[in-house]
């Protein structure tokens, strides 16, 4: 599977659009994007996922560059509840989903 | 709809004893799966199941038995307990390996302490 780089940590002021990056350079053509959240010492959360085109649900966008080498999970309006670490994760079918050390998103008041 | 329950929330061991973490969901996943998360690291993925009676190993499987007799239940056995196996575990479930369209479920997760 791929490797995905990750910001350690970011910042996002409560009601503006939080912006969360990921490098996956390596990753192959049949390869998805993953995005999942974990907030506090909760399970994870599912938030989206995409191949090669950008997905939105009623949670974020995803945004995937053409050559498919890196991609942006997109909280339009970002609250205080989405404080929370996020992780980027590449992988295919048969392999197995491993969780990075992810991003720490602080929204802020 | 319950969605994936973890018991107990709680557990201290002692070094050597052993005991059954239990995982079920009501959501007739096929897949089911169990990770443990360390302080500040990501999840670990243990060990997993791709249906009743299918199991195998994930990335740190040492130290941890599992079977899947139905598609509801998915639990996980740890033979002698070891301080190195004090962790958060969660278990997660999902209609298809790679998440399918909805993703991983994970429950609540169980926080265990060896001593």
């Amino acid at each position: 599977d791929a490797k995905t780089t990750q910001p350690t940590s970011m910042d996002c002021a409560e009601g503006r659009a939080a912006n969360l990056p990921c490098n996956h350079s390596t990753i192959s053509g049949n390869e998805y994007v993953y995005w999942y959240r974990q907030i506090h010492s909760q399970g994870p959360q599912y938030i989206i996922h995409g191949l090669k085109n950008n997905e939105t649900n009623e949670m974020a966008s995803l945004i995937i560059t053409e050559d498919r080498k890196s991609s942006t999970l997109i909280l339009p309006h970002a609250t205080l509840r989405d404080t929370a670490v996020y992780y980027c994760i590449v992988f295919r079918n048969n392999n197995d989903m491993r969780f990075g050390a992810g991003t720490r998103l602080t929204v802020k008041p | 709809n319950a969605g994936v329950t973890q018991t107990p929330k709680f557990q201290v061991l002692k070094t050597g004893q052993s005991m059954t973490l239990q995982c079920a969901q009501d959501m007739n996943h096929e897949y089911m799966s169990w990770y443990r998360q360390d302080p500040g690291m990501g999840l670990r993925l243990i060990h997993y199941s791709v249906g009743a009676g299918i199991t195998d190993q994930g990335e740190v499987p040492n130290g941890y038995n599992v079977s899947r007799s139905t598609t509801e239940d998915f639990p996980l056995r740890l033979l002698s307990a070891a301080p190195s196996q004090t962790s958060v575990y969660f278990c997660a479930s999902s209609y298809h390996r790679t998440g399918g369209d909805y993703g991983y479920t994970f429950g609540s997760g169980t926080r265990l302490t060896v001593v």
